[in-house]
Formats: structure tokens, sequence, C-alpha cells
């Protein structure tokens, strides 16, 4: 069964400054997908940024970069320069390639990030 | 182009009752998923749907079940609500349900049971 693991249920930061959130998973496909989402206050779920298993560059959007490693199944997101607005609950989602597993995201338990001023 | 729309945004019931909640995806998306979140369950994939077609199910019991329209919509009924219900129910829209296509959130419909 997939599982996606984040082990670290709160963190925190100062404004302008360097964060990494971890994600680990469990699957035995080759190709699949993962997500970063936010979810502040308003609840609104919001893609931060998406990761093709196939591809070993990682991705960036903006302040927000990933670390894939494929073989640890390890799945970070690095946000610089952190701003107010980035205060949220993050989560990490796995999406399988095929199977019987079509239009389900697997989610992490999530993260709350705190961002001081 | 709009977002994913969901009504209505808040929803207060009895236990016993039963609720519609209602899905507007993305203009030209087909495929839509629903979702539960809760503080202690976290979230919870309930269906999903694909040219009116169910194509996958959560373990949720048979009080909670979707259909899709031809225009993509869709909708979930809770029937005989229960005070465990209570929760955020976000559905999400995509453009097909393989190849890794990403899912873009509604709002999420917030549902009360008393």
């Amino acid at each position: 069964a997939q599982t996606v693991t984040q082990s670290q249920p709160e963190m925190s930061v100062q404004e302008a400054e360097t964060v990494t959130l971890s994600c680990t998973y469990d699957t035995s496909e080759s190709d699949y997908y993962l997500f970063w989402y936010k979810q502040p206050p308003s609840r609104q779920m919001i893609l931060v940024i998406r990761q093709e298993a196939y591809k070993q560059q990682n991705a960036t959007e903006n302040r927000f970069s990933v670390n894939f490693q494929k073989a640890a199944k390890s799945f970070s997101l690095k946000i610089s320069d952190s701003q107010l607005g980035d205060a949220a609950m993050y989560f990490c989602a796995y999406f399988p390639d095929r199977g019987s597993t079509l239009g389900r995201l697997y989610f992490g338990r999530g993260t709350q990030l705190t961002v001081w001023p | 182009k709009a977002g994913v729309t969901q009504t209505p945004r808040y929803l207060i019931k009895t236990r016993g009752q039963q609720v519609t909640l209602s899905c507007s995806p993305i203009s030209g998306h087909r495929s839509v998923s629903w979702y539960q979140q809760t503080p202690g369950q976290g979230l919870q994939f309930l269906f999903e749907y694909f040219s009116e077609t169910q194509r996958n199910k959560g373990n949720f019991p048979g009080r909670f079940s979707g259909r899709q329209f031809s225009n993509s919509r869709s909708e979930m009924n809770v029937s005989t609500l229960e005070l465990g219900d209570s929760a955020l129910y976000l559905c999400a829209s995509s453009l097909v349900t393989s190849g890794g296509d990403t899912q873009y959130f509604g709002p999420g419909t917030r549902l009360t049971v008393l």
C-alpha cells in the first residue's frame, strides 16, 4: 500500500530565512508523481509544486524547490526567502501513474509551518 | 479560467438527515475526486468520477455516494448523517486520471452534524 509520511508535524522559520519540509513515501511503482500542496487558514488547498518520478531534475517554482531522491523515496520541499504568507499546513502527496488507484492522491498528515516576523 | 467551485460552503445538519454537496470542475476537466478532511483522520479519499463513471472508491460506508453529470459537475450525498461525518469535504478536478495530471481543489464544504 502506498503511504506518505511527514515526520515533522510543526516547523517554524524566521521571515526571509530558508526552511525544509521532509516527506518520505512507500511504493513499489517506478512511475508516479509527487506534489506539495499548501492549505492556509482559509482551508483552500493550493498546489505548490509537482515532480515527475521519471525526471532526475528537481522541480523549482520561484522560491519553492524540491530535493527528490528516488532511491531513498524522499521528497523534501525547500522554501527560500520565507514570507509571512507562506504560513500554512503543507501536505506532501503521491499520485500513482496507473492501476486501480486512478484519480486518487495519497496524502501525508501535513506539516504546520509558522513564519515569524 | 474559473477554478473549482463547491456549494454550499457551510452546512449544518442533524443526525439522521441526509446532505448533498456539489462540485463544479474547471472547464474542460473531466475527472472529479472527493476527499474528506478531519483532524483525526487527515485527508481521506472518497471516490473519483470520470466521464460519469465511478472509477475508484475509498473505504467509506455505503451511506456515502456520488455521481457525475454529462457536464462533469459532480455531487456527493451522505445519508443518515452521523456525528463523525462532520468534516471538510474537498473536491478536486483534473483533465484526465492518468499521466499524473494535477488535481486542483475547490474551497471545500464545511459540514457540521449536530
